[in-house]
């Protein structure tokens, strides 16, 4: 199975901060990675496909960068409703697998 | 929109059985891979179970082999899991899924596994 490494697990950054979230895997994924928000008390939504492909009505300030086993989510500029827990999974092979999940607090 | 609508949870004691629906309002449903995702409370995503367009091919976690039955009947744009022999550690919100690379999510089902 793919094991998928997310870091940090936590994190609290300021409004118009940069923020990289970066996903690991144990074996090459090529670019079927994944990226997901998720708010408390609902549904993920996805941000990112194909390792960099933007979600059509996601702002652009999301991007991702990677390929292979190691993969980036990046958000140019922290705005208030980017707070939430944000997970990777990887699309390559079965069984599907996510990150553990990062936490972003806006301080 | 598209929307996912997801029922069946509730409470149900170990080693009982479960069966959760999705209804899907896509009239290509047929032609997307479906799945399930669930999230213990307070804890991360774990994939669960995938089912193709056709029916003709399943993947289950390990943790659910031989206990779930992922099925669909496109007929009714719907997707289904059949919970069986269920675990303390089934207990979570159960989230229909659509398309391989997971693009629409349900809102959710609550599974409690308690005596």
């Amino acid at each position: 199975d793919v094991q998928l490494t997310q870091s940090p697990s936590a994190m609290s950054a300021s409004v118009g901060d940069r923020v990289s979230i970066t996903c690991r895997a144990s074996q090459d994924i090529s670019i079927y990675l994944a990226w997901f928000q998720q708010r408390p008390g609902k549904a993920p939504q996805r941000l990112i496909y194909t390792a960099s492909t933007l979600q059509g009505g996601v702002p652009s300030r999301f991007s991702g960068s990677g390929s292979g086993t190691e993969f980036t989510l990046t958000i140019s500029s922290l705005q208030p409703e980017d707070f939430g827990t944000y997970y990777c999974q990887q699309q390559s092979t079965y069984p599907l697998t996510f990150g553990g999940g990062t936490k972003v607090e806006i301080k | 929109d598209v929307q996912l609508v997801e029922s069946g949870g509730g409470l149900v004691q170990p080693g009982g059985s479960l069966r959760l629906s999705c209804a899907d309002s896509d009239f290509t449903f047929s032609t997307y891979w479906m799945s399930w995702v669930r999230q213990p409370p307070g804890k991360g995503l774990e994939w669960v179970a995938s089912i193709k367009g056709d029916g003709g091919e399943n993947y289950y976690v390990d943790s659910v082999k031989g206990r779930f039955t992922i099925s669909r009947d496109n007929a009714k744009k719907s997707v289904y899991l059949q919970m069986s022999s269920v675990r303390d550690e089934d207990t979570g919100v159960y989230f229909c899924v659509r398309g391989r690379s997971s693009s629409i999510w349900g809102q959710g089902t609550l599974v409690i596994v308690s005596s």
